[in-house]
């Protein structure tokens, strides 16, 4: 079955970056794109962007392009998303996503657990 | 980029009743909608896909429909275990969520 464990909770100081993975299992990781969503406390969800893991190759909701850093390592079959400069904005539960089918465009049907990124001096 | 504007923001209904939640997309989305619902500290889990499609598992009491941009997802005889907040989705350009609808028991 599929599943997807992300990282742990993490507290981190104003203008500092984190580093946040989720680590695949149950499938070839390299068949599917990783799709990474954030949602802030009380809020909805934001697609923040996704990683093709047999390629590399991402894409970034423009809002979140100088914000975040997608990458994976096909040896453990993990993805990860780097956050950079953070600020009290970046407070947020962020998950991991895959997509249903190999084709990008369709919906997410297996989601991490969910890492909640707590920005404070 | 395509806005979801979902309807409405809060719902209290009693046991049994029917409940509607809608998501008008600002442009055509073709079948490109799903439905998604969270539970207090949990992730997003599918409901429907492809506009109208049940996801494996989830009980057929949920359905979708379609009409033009308008897309609504429907209770019947609503349980005490579908609390929680769902959303759209639409993924035909990017990926938008809707602003979701907290819905609960009366």
């Amino acid at each position: 079955q599929v599943n997807l464990l992300q990282s742990r909770a993490a507290l981190v100081k104003p203008g500092a970056s984190v580093k946040l993975s989720c680590k695949a299992s149950g499938y070839t990781f390299t068949d599917y794109y990783i799709h990474w969503v954030k949602q802030s406390h009380g809020k909805s969800l934001e697609w923040i962007g996704y990683i093709n893991p047999n390629s590399g190759y991402t894409n970034y909701n423009e809002k979140f392009k100088s914000k975040a850093t997608l990458t994976v390592d096909k040896s453990t079959n993990t993805a990860y998303m780097e956050l950079s400069r953070l600020t009290s904005e970046d407070s947020a539960t962020y998950y991991c996503t895959r997509p249903q089918y190999r084709y990008n465009h369709n919906w997410f049907a297996y989601w991490g657990q969910g890492t909640l990124v707590t920005v404070s001096s | 980029d395509i806005q979801m504007t979902q309807s409405p923001a809060s719902l209290s209904a009693s046991l049994e009743e029917i409940v509607t939640i809608t998501c008008q997309a600002s442009q055509d989305i073709g079948n490109y909608l799903s439905w998604y619902q969270q539970k207090l500290g949990k992730s997003p889990q599918l409901l429907i896909h492809s506009a109208t499609s049940l996801a494996d598992g989830v009980p057929s009491r949920f359905s979708g429909s379609r009409s033009g941009t308008q897309y609504s997802l429907k209770i019947n005889r609503l349980q005490v275990e579908d609390t929680g907040i769902y959303y759209c989705l639409q993924h035909y350009s990017a990926w938008t969520f809707g602003g979701g609808t907290k819905l609960e028991l009366k």
